[in-house]
Protein backbone atom coordinates (compact mmCIF):
# COMPACT_ATOMS: atom_id res chain seq x y z
CA UNK A 1 0.00 0.00 0.00
CA UNK A 2 0.83 3.86 0.05
CA UNK A 3 1.34 5.69 2.93
CA UNK A 4 2.55 8.54 4.49
CA UNK A 5 3.16 9.43 7.83
CA UNK A 6 3.19 12.94 9.66
CA UNK A 7 2.32 14.23 13.22
CA UNK A 8 -1.37 15.55 13.71
CA UNK A 9 0.13 18.34 15.65
CA UNK A 10 2.79 20.53 16.83
CA UNK A 11 2.94 23.61 18.92
CA UNK A 12 5.53 25.80 19.24
CA UNK A 13 6.18 29.58 20.11
CA UNK A 14 6.08 32.69 17.89
CA UNK A 15 9.83 32.96 16.79
CA UNK A 16 11.08 29.54 17.39
CA UNK A 17 11.87 27.28 14.89
CA UNK A 18 9.59 23.90 14.40
CA UNK A 19 10.73 21.06 11.97
CA UNK A 20 7.78 18.98 10.98
CA UNK A 21 8.92 15.40 9.77
CA UNK A 22 7.06 13.34 6.94
CA UNK A 23 7.88 8.99 6.33
CA UNK A 24 6.71 7.56 3.11
CA UNK A 25 6.43 4.27 1.67
CA UNK A 26 4.73 4.94 -1.99
CA UNK A 27 5.01 2.44 -5.11
CA UNK A 28 6.89 5.13 -7.42
CA UNK A 29 8.53 8.27 -6.13
CA UNK A 30 9.38 11.54 -8.31
CA UNK A 31 9.34 13.71 -5.52
CA UNK A 32 8.12 15.34 -2.00
CA UNK A 33 6.16 18.13 -1.93
CA UNK A 34 4.81 20.21 0.60
CA UNK A 35 1.44 22.66 1.51
CA UNK A 36 0.22 24.92 3.44
CA UNK A 37 -3.52 24.63 4.36
CA UNK A 38 -4.68 28.05 6.50
CA UNK A 39 -8.80 26.71 7.97
CA UNK A 40 -11.30 26.90 5.32
CA UNK A 41 -8.86 27.75 2.40
CA UNK A 42 -7.24 25.88 -0.18
CA UNK A 43 -3.56 24.43 -0.25
CA UNK A 44 -0.99 26.49 -1.12
CA UNK A 45 2.92 24.92 -2.59
CA UNK A 46 5.20 25.79 -0.37
CA UNK A 47 8.46 23.27 -1.84
CA UNK A 48 9.51 20.29 -3.93
CA UNK A 49 12.25 17.85 -3.23
CA UNK A 50 12.95 15.59 -6.18
CA UNK A 51 16.89 14.94 -4.97
CA UNK A 52 18.11 14.67 -1.64
CA UNK A 53 18.99 17.48 0.27
CA UNK A 54 17.95 20.75 1.47
CA UNK A 55 15.39 23.38 -0.30
CA UNK A 56 15.55 26.60 1.22
CA UNK A 57 13.31 29.34 0.23
CA UNK A 58 13.02 32.34 2.95
CA UNK A 59 12.10 31.26 6.37
CA UNK A 60 10.80 27.59 4.61
CA UNK A 61 13.08 24.94 4.23
CA UNK A 62 12.48 21.56 3.25
CA UNK A 63 14.41 18.20 2.99
CA UNK A 64 14.81 14.73 1.67
CA UNK A 65 16.23 11.36 1.91
CA UNK A 66 15.21 9.56 -0.37
CA UNK A 67 17.45 6.69 0.92
CA UNK A 68 15.44 6.67 4.22
CA UNK A 69 11.97 7.86 2.57
CA UNK A 70 12.12 10.91 4.93
CA UNK A 71 11.71 14.32 4.28
CA UNK A 72 11.24 17.22 6.73
CA UNK A 73 9.61 21.54 6.85
CA UNK A 74 11.38 23.26 8.74
CA UNK A 75 9.62 26.54 9.40
CA UNK A 76 12.05 29.36 11.41
CA UNK A 77 11.07 32.82 12.89
CA UNK A 78 7.15 31.63 13.17
CA UNK A 79 4.87 34.05 13.15
CA UNK A 80 1.08 33.67 14.07
CA UNK A 81 -0.04 34.13 10.29
CA UNK A 82 2.07 30.37 9.99
CA UNK A 83 -0.90 28.80 12.27
CA UNK A 84 -2.49 26.33 8.99
CA UNK A 85 -2.10 22.55 8.53
CA UNK A 86 1.21 21.78 6.51
CA UNK A 87 0.74 18.25 4.22
CA UNK A 88 3.64 16.23 2.62
CA UNK A 89 2.69 14.93 -0.40
CA UNK A 90 4.61 12.41 -2.66
CA UNK A 91 4.77 12.80 -6.41
CA UNK A 92 4.20 9.15 -7.25
CA UNK A 93 3.39 9.03 -11.45
CA UNK A 94 1.36 12.18 -11.74
CA UNK A 95 -0.63 11.41 -9.16
CA UNK A 96 0.07 12.85 -5.48
CA UNK A 97 -0.51 10.87 -2.51
CA UNK A 98 -1.48 13.08 0.49
CA UNK A 99 -0.58 12.46 4.04
CA UNK A 100 -3.01 13.73 6.63
CA UNK A 101 -1.35 16.61 7.87
CA UNK A 102 0.21 18.24 10.65
CA UNK A 103 -1.59 21.36 12.58
CA UNK A 104 0.54 23.42 13.86
CA UNK A 105 -0.12 25.64 16.80
CA UNK A 106 1.55 29.10 17.36
CA UNK A 107 1.60 30.43 20.77
CA UNK A 108 3.05 34.29 22.03
CA UNK B 1 -4.48 35.74 -14.55
CA UNK B 2 -7.31 34.43 -12.65
CA UNK B 3 -5.70 31.24 -11.63
CA UNK B 4 -7.89 28.10 -10.99
CA UNK B 5 -11.42 28.54 -10.61
CA UNK B 6 -14.07 26.68 -9.50
CA UNK B 7 -17.76 27.08 -9.29
CA UNK B 8 -20.37 27.10 -7.00
CA UNK B 9 -18.44 27.61 -3.85
CA UNK B 10 -21.10 25.84 -1.96
CA UNK B 11 -23.73 22.86 -3.01
CA UNK B 12 -26.50 21.18 -1.15
CA UNK B 13 -27.94 17.86 -2.83
CA UNK B 14 -30.15 15.15 -2.10
CA UNK B 15 -29.34 11.91 -2.37
CA UNK B 16 -29.52 10.40 -6.00
CA UNK B 17 -28.93 14.02 -7.58
CA UNK B 18 -26.57 14.60 -10.14
CA UNK B 19 -24.58 18.19 -10.46
CA UNK B 20 -20.91 19.22 -12.22
CA UNK B 21 -18.74 20.74 -10.96
CA UNK B 22 -16.65 23.32 -12.82
CA UNK B 23 -13.01 23.66 -12.88
CA UNK B 24 -11.30 26.09 -15.14
CA UNK B 25 -7.93 27.48 -15.41
CA UNK B 26 -6.27 30.15 -17.24
CA UNK B 27 -2.26 29.31 -16.98
CA UNK B 28 -2.33 26.72 -19.86
CA UNK B 29 -1.40 24.11 -18.06
CA UNK B 30 -1.38 20.62 -19.41
CA UNK B 31 -2.28 19.05 -15.99
CA UNK B 32 -5.29 19.34 -13.89
CA UNK B 33 -6.90 17.30 -11.17
CA UNK B 34 -9.58 16.79 -8.93
CA UNK B 35 -9.27 15.92 -5.22
CA UNK B 36 -11.90 15.58 -2.60
CA UNK B 37 -10.66 16.73 1.42
CA UNK B 38 -12.94 15.27 4.09
CA UNK B 39 -12.65 16.65 7.70
CA UNK B 40 -9.13 16.30 9.36
CA UNK B 41 -7.87 14.55 6.78
CA UNK B 42 -5.65 15.02 3.64
CA UNK B 43 -6.43 15.73 0.11
CA UNK B 44 -7.54 12.29 -2.21
CA UNK B 45 -7.08 12.22 -6.05
CA UNK B 46 -10.47 11.57 -7.36
CA UNK B 47 -9.29 11.85 -11.73
CA UNK B 48 -6.81 13.62 -13.17
CA UNK B 49 -5.56 14.61 -16.84
CA UNK B 50 -2.76 14.83 -18.62
CA UNK B 51 -4.14 16.75 -21.75
CA UNK B 52 -6.76 17.72 -23.78
CA UNK B 53 -8.86 14.39 -24.54
CA UNK B 54 -6.88 11.96 -21.70
CA UNK B 55 -8.18 11.50 -18.56
CA UNK B 56 -7.44 8.88 -15.88
CA UNK B 57 -8.20 7.64 -12.45
CA UNK B 58 -6.89 8.49 -9.18
CA UNK B 59 -7.07 6.73 -6.01
CA UNK B 60 -11.41 7.47 -5.02
CA UNK B 61 -12.88 7.15 -8.89
CA UNK B 62 -16.40 5.96 -7.87
CA UNK B 63 -19.27 7.95 -8.61
CA UNK B 64 -17.68 10.76 -10.56
CA UNK B 65 -16.89 11.25 -14.31
CA UNK B 66 -14.49 13.49 -15.61
CA UNK B 67 -14.03 15.11 -19.42
CA UNK B 68 -11.26 17.12 -20.95
CA UNK B 69 -12.67 18.76 -23.99
CA UNK B 70 -10.37 21.57 -24.01
CA UNK B 71 -6.87 22.61 -21.93
CA UNK B 72 -8.71 25.30 -20.08
CA UNK B 73 -11.52 23.03 -18.50
CA UNK B 74 -12.01 19.78 -16.31
CA UNK B 75 -15.58 19.55 -14.38
CA UNK B 76 -16.15 16.52 -12.76
CA UNK B 77 -19.65 14.89 -12.42
CA UNK B 78 -21.18 13.08 -9.67
CA UNK B 79 -23.64 10.79 -11.10
CA UNK B 80 -25.61 10.02 -8.36
CA UNK B 81 -25.29 11.96 -5.06
CA UNK B 82 -24.31 9.88 -2.18
CA UNK B 83 -24.12 11.33 1.45
CA UNK B 84 -20.59 9.58 1.43
CA UNK B 85 -19.57 11.94 -1.26
CA UNK B 86 -19.90 15.12 1.09
CA UNK B 87 -16.51 16.84 1.10
CA UNK B 88 -14.47 19.80 -0.05
CA UNK B 89 -13.66 19.44 -3.73
CA UNK B 90 -10.62 21.20 -4.95
CA UNK B 91 -9.35 21.19 -8.62
CA UNK B 92 -6.02 21.76 -9.07
CA UNK B 93 -3.43 22.52 -12.47
CA UNK B 94 0.47 22.29 -13.14
CA UNK B 95 2.78 22.48 -16.02
CA UNK B 96 3.94 18.68 -15.70
CA UNK B 97 1.88 16.91 -13.05
CA UNK B 98 4.95 17.34 -11.09
CA UNK B 99 6.22 19.36 -8.39
CA UNK B 100 3.68 23.01 -7.72
CA UNK B 101 0.46 22.41 -8.18
CA UNK B 102 -2.27 25.80 -8.54
CA UNK B 103 -5.40 24.96 -5.82
CA UNK B 104 -9.03 26.78 -6.69
CA UNK B 105 -10.41 27.76 -3.76
CA UNK B 106 -12.85 24.59 -3.44
CA UNK B 107 -16.44 23.77 -3.40
CA UNK B 108 -18.13 22.93 -0.41
CA UNK B 109 -20.70 20.09 -1.23
CA UNK B 110 -23.33 18.42 1.33
CA UNK B 111 -25.42 15.44 0.32
CA UNK B 112 -28.79 14.77 2.55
Amino acid sequence: GQSLEQPSEVTAVEGAIVQINCTYQTSGFYGLSWYQQHDGGAPTFLSYNALDGLEETGRFSSFLSRSDSYGYLLLQELQMKDSASYFCAVDSNYQLIWGAGTKLIIKP
Amino acid sequence: NAGVTQTPKFQVLKTGQSMTLQCAQDMNHEYMSWYRQDPGMGLRLIHYSVGAGITDQGEVPNGYNVSRSTTEDFPLRLLSAAPSQTSVYFCASSYSGQGMQFFGPGTRLTVL
